[in-house]
């Protein structure tokens, strides 16, 4: 089972909004809408941004969205701002024999 | 509040055994949830290697099946690793989490431990 594919950086303006993508297939993200989202800042521990496609924990800022479309997930930032600057992973669910399976990682950079 | 705390060498020999343990507090292991291991290559991302339940059911990662050994001990509220016949390839900071049965996904990170491994 390959990892999902991200691309390796975003990047956006403060105030402005960017939006990540996941892309998987048929036998992950595109069959179950069990994706999540984790920010990471360096040397920190992953934090969850996003579970099932689109719902965001509590004390998630709302300016963090989730969506899907086939087999791509995408997360939105809006209203970027500095300390959004960070590494991003997606996750889905695989099936019961891969399980589950991360992306591969996009580095997010506030201009 | 829930906190997971990683413990184990730091340093391991090739074709050895990696062992890691999780200690959990502010949560019960026995009150339900399933609780994972990641690790992360330096500069690299995230790879899922395996979850246990309070039952002790498992699931593991199929490319490191072959290696893996999740255990769970309820008295202690701590969930262990055990990673065979390491080589420098496994050479990662390793995650505990707690993650949500039926959903698949990870709430609550314990801060990480680099495990290297060399001679």
């Amino acid at each position: 089972q390959s990892a999902l594919t991200q691309p390796a950086s975003v990047s956006g303006s403060p105030g402005q909004s960017i939006t990540i993508s996941c892309t998987g297939t048929s036998s992950d993200v595109g069959s179950y809408n069990l994706v999540s989202w984790y920010q990471q800042h360096p040397g920190k521990a992953p934090k969850l941004m996003i579970y099932e496609v689109s719902k965001r924990p509590s004390g998630v800022s709302n300016r963090f969205s989730g969506s899907k479309s086939g087999n791509t997930a995408s997360l939105t930032i809006s209203g970027l701002q500095a300390e959004d600057e960070a590494d991003y992973y997606c996750c889905s669910y695989a099936g019961s024999s891969t399980f589950e399976v991360f992306g591969t990682g996009t580095k997010v950079t506030v201009l | 509040q829930v906190q997971l705390q990683e413990s184990g060498p730091g340093l391991v020999k090739p074709s050895e055994t990696l062992s890691l343990t999780c200690a959990v507090s502010g949560y019960s292991i026995s009150s339900g949830y399933y609780w994972g291991w990641i690790r992360q290559p330096p500069g690299k991302g995230l790879e899922w290697i395996g979850s246990i339940y309070h039952s002790g059911s498992t699931y593991y990662n199929p490319s490191l099946k072959s290696r893996v050994t999740i255990s769970v001990d309820t008295s202690k509220n701590q969930f262990s690793l055990k990673l065979s016949s390491v080589t420098a390839a496994d050479t990662a900071v390793y995650y505990c989490a707690r993650e949500h049965s039926s959903s698949y996904y990870f709430d609550y990170w314990g801060q990480g431990t680099l495990v290297t491994v060399s001679s």
